[in-house]
C-alpha cells in the first residue's frame, strides 16, 4: 500500500509570493490534517479535512487555506508568503478524525520563502 | 504558554538502557498521540491513547486521566531508537496541540 505522498518536496519562494502544497492520502483514507514545523515553534497544527470539509483550524492567519478533494487528495494555499512561513509542511492522513486514529504521515514539503 | 510540557528535552543513555520521556498537559483531552521523528523529518505515529497503557514490542505508553499525564518507555534501548519523540494530544475542543519534544541519543 503506497505511503501518503506530498509533492514539492523542496520549494524556494519569494516574500509577497504564493504557494500550493499537495498531500495524498494513503488508499482509503478520509481525513487529511496539515502541519507546520519550525525549529522556534516546533509542530504546530494548521487545519484537517475530513470528507471535504474543513473539521478543524489551528491558530493560523488567513493567509494559510486549504481544501480537499472527493478523492481525498488535499492542498494547502499560503498567500503573501512571509519570511516566518519558511518550515517543514507536513501532511498526516487517517481513516477517520484524525484525533482518534493512528497518523500516517508523508515525508513532508520544506518551504524556504527569501 | 504550552498547553503540553515534555521531559526531559534531552537525553543521552547507554545502550540497554531503560528510558523514560514523560508528558503532562493541562487540560480535559480527547486521546494523546505518542510520534518518532528520526533525523531527515520522517514521522511515525508510535501510539494513540486515551486511557491505560499500551505496548509495542520494547515501548510502552501509558495515560493517567486523572493527573494529566503520559509516559513513553523505551526498554533495552538501541542506538536505531535515537530520534526526537513528540507527545501530542488532542483536546476535547478539537484542536492538536504539540510537546517540544525530546531528543534522545543512544550510544553504543
Amino acid at each position: 500500500k503506497a505511503g501518503v505522498t506530498q509533492t514539492p518536496r523542496y520549494l524556494i519562494k519569494t516574500r509577497g509570493q504564493q504557494v500550493t502544497l499537495s498531500c495524498s492520502p494513503i488508499s482509503g483514507h478520509r481525513s487529511v490534517s496539515w502541519y507546520q514545523q519550525t525549529p522556534g515553534q516546533g509542530l504546530q497544527f494548521l487545519f484537517e479535512y475530513f470528507s471535504e470539509t474543513q473539521r478543524n483550524k489551528g491558530n493560523f492567519p488567513g493567509r494559510f487555506s486549504g481544501r480537499q478533494f472527493s478523492n481525498s487528495r488535499s492542498e494547502m494555499n499560503v498567500s503573501t508568503l512571509e519570511l516566518g512561513d519558511s518550515a517543514l509542511y507536513l501532511c498526516a492522513s487517517s481513516l477517520s478524525r484524525s484525533g482518534y486514529n493512528e497518523q500516517f504521515f508523508g515525508p513532508g514539503t520544506r518551504l524556504t520563502v527569501l | 504558554k504550552n498547553e503540553v510540557e515534555q521531559s526531559p528535552q534531552n537525553l543521552t543513555a547507554q545502550e540497554g538502557e531503560f528510558i523514560t520521556i514523560n508528558c503532562s498537559y493541562s487540560v480535559g483531552i480527547s486521546a494523546l498521540h505518542w510520534l518518532q521523528q528520526h533525523p531527515g523529518g520522517g514521522i511515525v505515529s508510535l501510539f494513540m491513547l486515551s486511557s491505560g497503557k499500551k505496548k509495542h514490542g520494547r515501548l510502552i505508553a501509558t495515560i493517567n486521566i486523572q493527573e494529566k499525564h503520559s509516559s513513553l518507555h523505551i526498554t533495552a534501548s538501541h542506538p536505531r531508537d535515537s530520534a526526537v519523540y513528540i507527545c501530542a494530544v488532542f483536546f476535547t475542543g478539537n484542536q492538536f496541540y504539540f510537546g517540544t519534544g525530546t531528543s534522545l541519543t543512544v550510544i553504543p
